[in-house]
């Protein structure tokens, strides 16, 4: 089967120490994003990549990193740096010229 | 700044009735409409989308209306069924030709048996 995947579906961490959130696809894309979603809110980007070895900035990038060096994988780190890290995280892929994303199913992070 | 807002943030139908769900956007030049189901827990599932150059599309129990005039989206669900108790989000292309889109805030939708 072809999507996107993300690992783990819950994760607790301690305040204070940085932790990597996994996502991978299997369907070629090219562009692949991160988002936080809080509870009752919407989604705000963090960071994106259209291509590997290249990402941008998102509107809430601080307090976060990523890498893209494979096609299929978009790691997104959490460091101590960010100040609310307790929060939802999305992880989406999209083809070619298309804006159509596809998400994954979400990884639940709450740091204590 | 870029945004794309939603008129109400919760919607309660009968089930049967048919959902009309609100979205204002910000950017004239959008070219691009998206919206996205969201259940409790799970990640955001692509319902249906519209080009600008379209005032009208229909999917399967769905409707998507685009009104440029006054900026404004709405996704009509026929017959609504419990299944369709979600958050929808609509969503616009982002600016500055970026391949990204800006998501409102969503509406909740509960269906009422």
């Amino acid at each position: 089967d072809g999507g996107i995947t993300q690992s783990p579906k819950y994760l607790f961490r301690k305040e204070g120490q940085n932790v990597t959130l996994s996502c991978e696809q299997n369907l070629n894309h090219d562009a692949m994003y991160w988002y936080r979603q809080d509870p009752g809110q919407g989604l705000r980007l963090i960071y994106y990549s259209q291509i590997v070895n290249d990402f941008q900035k998102g509107d809430i990038a601080e307090g976060y990193s990523v890498s893209r060096e494979k096609k299929e994988s978009f790691p997104l780190t959490v460091t101590s740096a960010q100040k609310n890290p307790t929060a939802f995280y999305l992880c989406a892929s999209t083809h070619g010229q298309s804006y159509e994303q596809y998400f994954g199913p979400g990884t639940r992070l709450t740091v204590t | 700044g870029e945004s794309v807002g939603l008129h109400l943030p919760t919607l309660s139908v009968q089930e049967g009735d048919n959902s009309i769900i609100n979205c204002a956007y910000s950017n004239s030049a959008s070219d691009y409409f998206i919206w996205y189901k969201q259940e409790s827990g799970k990640g955001p599932q692509f319902i249906i989308d519209i080009r600008s150059n379209m005032d009208k599309r229909q999917g399967q129990r769905v409707t998507v209306l685009l009104n440029k005039t006054v900026k404004h989206l709405s996704l009509q669900i026929a017959a609504t069924q419990p299944g369709d108790s979600a958050v929808y989000f609509c969503a616009e292309k982002g600016f500055q030709g970026a391949q990204k889109l800006v998501f409102g805030q969503g509406t909740r939708l509960t269906i009422n048996p």
